[in-house]
Parts: C-alpha cells; sequence; structure tokens
C-alpha cells in the first residue's frame, strides 16, 4: 500500500539556523505533496504544498523541494525562530484522493 | 467563523460505553474524513465521505460507524468502546478531487478508561 517515510523524528536547532525534514513516498501515482504544521494541542495547519509538475516552491522562510524520479520530497525552513516549534508532517496524495502522513517530525527551536 | 468544527473537544468514558463525535463544516467541501491520531501523533485515515457517499473504509473495527446526513456533517459513532480507541480523532474536509490539501478541525481527544 502507500506509505511515506519521514525523518528525522526530532530536530533540534538553534534559532537562525536552517531545519530541513525529508520524505519518502512509495506510490508513484502520487502527485500532491503538502506539508503540515502542528502546535501542541492543535489542529494539524497546511503550510505548504507542492504539485508534481513542479520541482520547487517557496514561502516566504519555508520552501519545499521534490524530485519524482527518487520520489524524495522535503520541507526546507530557514532563519528560523522559536514559534517554528510544532510537529510538521508531510503528505501523499495519489489516485485515491487521501492523503497518507508521514510520522512526523517534532522540531524544537532555540533561543 | 469556525471553518471545520468537532463537538465535543474532550470525551472520557468507561471501557464498553458507545459515543459519538460530531463534525461539521461550513466551507462548501464536498468530502469529509475522519483521522484516528494515536499517542506517537501518528496520522492515519480511517473513513472518508464524498457528498455523502463512502469512499475509504480502511481497516477499522466495524465498532466504529460513520454518517454523513449531508455533505456539511460527517458524525462518527463507536460502540463498545475499548482501552485502545484512546486518541485523538480529527475531522477534515477538501474540496475533493485531486490536488487540494485538508481543513482539519480542532479534534477530540477520547479517553477510554
Amino acid at each position: 500500500g502507500e506509505n511515506v517515510e519521514q525523518h528525522p523524528s526530532t530536530l533540534s536547532v538553534q534559532e537562525g539556523d536552517s531545519a530541513v525534514i525529508k520524505c519518502t513516498y512509495s506510490d508513484s501515482a502520487s502527485n500532491y505533496f503538502p506539508w503540515y504544521k502542528q502546535e501542541l494541542g492543535k489542529r494539524p495547519q497546511l503550510i505548504i504544498d507542492i504539485r508534481s509538475n513542479v520541482g520547487e516552491k517557496k514561502d516566504q522562510r519555508i520552501a519545499v523541494t521534490l524530485n519524482k524520479t527518487a520520489k524524495h520530497f522535503s520541507l526546507h525552513i530557514t532563519e528560523t525562530q522559536p514559534e517554528d516549534s510544532a510537529v510538521y508532517f508531510c503528505a501523499s496524495q495519489g489516485g485515491s484522493e487521501k492523503l497518507v502522513f508521514g510520522k512526523g517530525t517534532k522540531l524544537t527551536v532555540n533561543p | 467563523d469556525t471553518a471545520v468544527s468537532q463537538t465535543p473537544k474532550y470525551l472520557v468514558t468507561q471501557m464498553g460505553n458507545d459515543k459519538s463525535i460530531k463534525c461539521e463544516q461550513n466551507l462548501g467541501h464536498d468530502t469529509m474524513y475522519w483521522y484516528k491520531q494515536d499517542s506517537k501523533k501518528f496520522l492515519k485515515i480511517m473513513f472518508s465521505y464524498n457528498n455523502k457517499e463512502l469512499i475509504i473504509n480502511e481497516t477499522v473495527p466495524n465498532r466504529f460507524s460513520p454518517k454523513s446526513p449531508d455533505k456539511a456533517h460527517l458524525n462518527l459513532h463507536i460502540n463498545s468502546l475499548e482501552l485502545g480507541d484512546s486518541a485523538v480523532y480529527f475531522c477534515a474536509s477538501s474540496p475533493g478531487g485531486a490536488h487540494y490539501g485538508y481543513t482539519f478541525g480542532s479534534g477530540t481527544r477520547l479517553t477510554v478508561v
């Protein structure tokens, strides 16, 4: 079945540093890759997404890259701030329309 | 105006009881979902409805039964609750079709004692 692997499971960085989270998907038919941020006790919220016809997308301090050949996609956060601390989930969507989520990365940004 | 609202936010109940969680969305979306988030934060799909019709039913015990009276509502009824059902249950909605992210509700934390 569809599977999404996400690494690392925890990531600790100093404020101002960059953070990178990587995901690998198994379904070749996957064509949509969103990223969600979940703060403690809150709902997951969509922060950025990328479609299969695009290799990179940026939105201020966050960017996502996609390598369809290798079935990899990554989230890059630059100039991290304490409020970036949260659990981040990658996900992929194929023909079934359901989103399959990675297991999450707990990001801690230390002041 | 809350886009996707769930009630209740917290639910504490004894093993063997039956309980329901309600979800409503005012986004005009066609598709609604139930996800379960366990203690390790893993988000796993349970059900999906498109315009009141069940389209995804993952490997979920028969004790869980979704109901969608209209496309704006998707409720989840759970019979004979077990300790392992303790989790946060998220409702979500999307416009349907490919390439659309979900909007999640605020979640219902279910604790079975």
